[in-house]
């Protein structure tokens, strides 16, 4: 029943490594989104997809790719983790597509700690 | 220049009384306007949205925007301690990027 899932809820690595955070949605959204969220609490989109297709993608490295299947489903695959990636990454959806990104809804976040 | 502002807190009132949270915005062509409750260790949660000048009242909330000052703000009444948490205002700029400030903690002492 859940709206917005995301998996894993937390993921422990080491830097070097690289990893995927997968993010689906049951609410037939046509907008999907990434955001992460550092220790001051604060929240900076990322990247998003309108019906598989990027339409954000703000200044994140090279090293973050998103990657959206279908528009139920935005991964989100990052290489060669660095310490600075330790975050809480959220992902969300939101019924408007691209009318402004209003009504998001977002996952139960992925508490990424980076050893 | 922030995009959104919010005083970080933390705000603490006691149960019963008025929260009144604060959060202005740069860009003059924001349309839509957001309130976001965080619990600590959960994701945020969609609580207000305003699109006009004025006020929207829901239940113990109300969101009051002022385009003219780039001013929009939440008012909690009858404060409970479930209110405690972390309040995120988000703002919808002409680009479609949802910008939000850094959240205003707030505690209901019971």
């Amino acid at each position: 029943d859940t709206a917005v899932s995301q998996t894993p809820k937390y993921l422990v690595t080491q830097m070097g490594n690289d990893k995927s955070i997968k993010c689906e949605q049951n609410l037939g959204h046509d907008t999907m989104y990434w955001y992460k969220q550092d220790s001051k609490k604060f929240l900076k989109i990322m990247f998003s997809y309108n019906n598989k297709e990027l339409i954000i993608n703000e200044t994140v490295p090279n090293r973050f790719s998103p990657k959206s299947p279908d528009k139920a489903h935005l991964n989100l695959h990052i290489n060669s983790l660095e310490l600075g990636d330790s975050a809480v990454y959220f992902c969300a959806s939101s019924p408007h597509g691209l009318a402004g990104g209003r009504l998001q809804f977002f996952g139960p976040g992925t508490r990424l700690t980076v050893l | 220049q922030k995009e959104v502002e919010q005083n970080s807190g933390p705000l603490s009132v006691p149960e019963g009384a008025i929260a009144s949270l604060n959060c202005t915005y740069s860009d003059r062509g924001s349309q839509s306007f957001f309130w976001y409750r965080q619990y600590s260790g959960k994701s945020p949660e969609l609580i207000m949205f305003i699109y006009s000048n004025g006020d929207k009242e829901d239940g113990r909330f109300t969101a009051q925007l002022n385009k003219a000052s780039q001013y929009v703000s939440l008012l909690i009444r009858d404060s409970q301690p479930s209110d405690s948490a972390t309040y995120l205002c988000a703002v919808n700029p002409p680009d479609y990027k949802l910008s939000f400030g850094a959240g205003t903690t707030v505690t209901v002492r019971a």
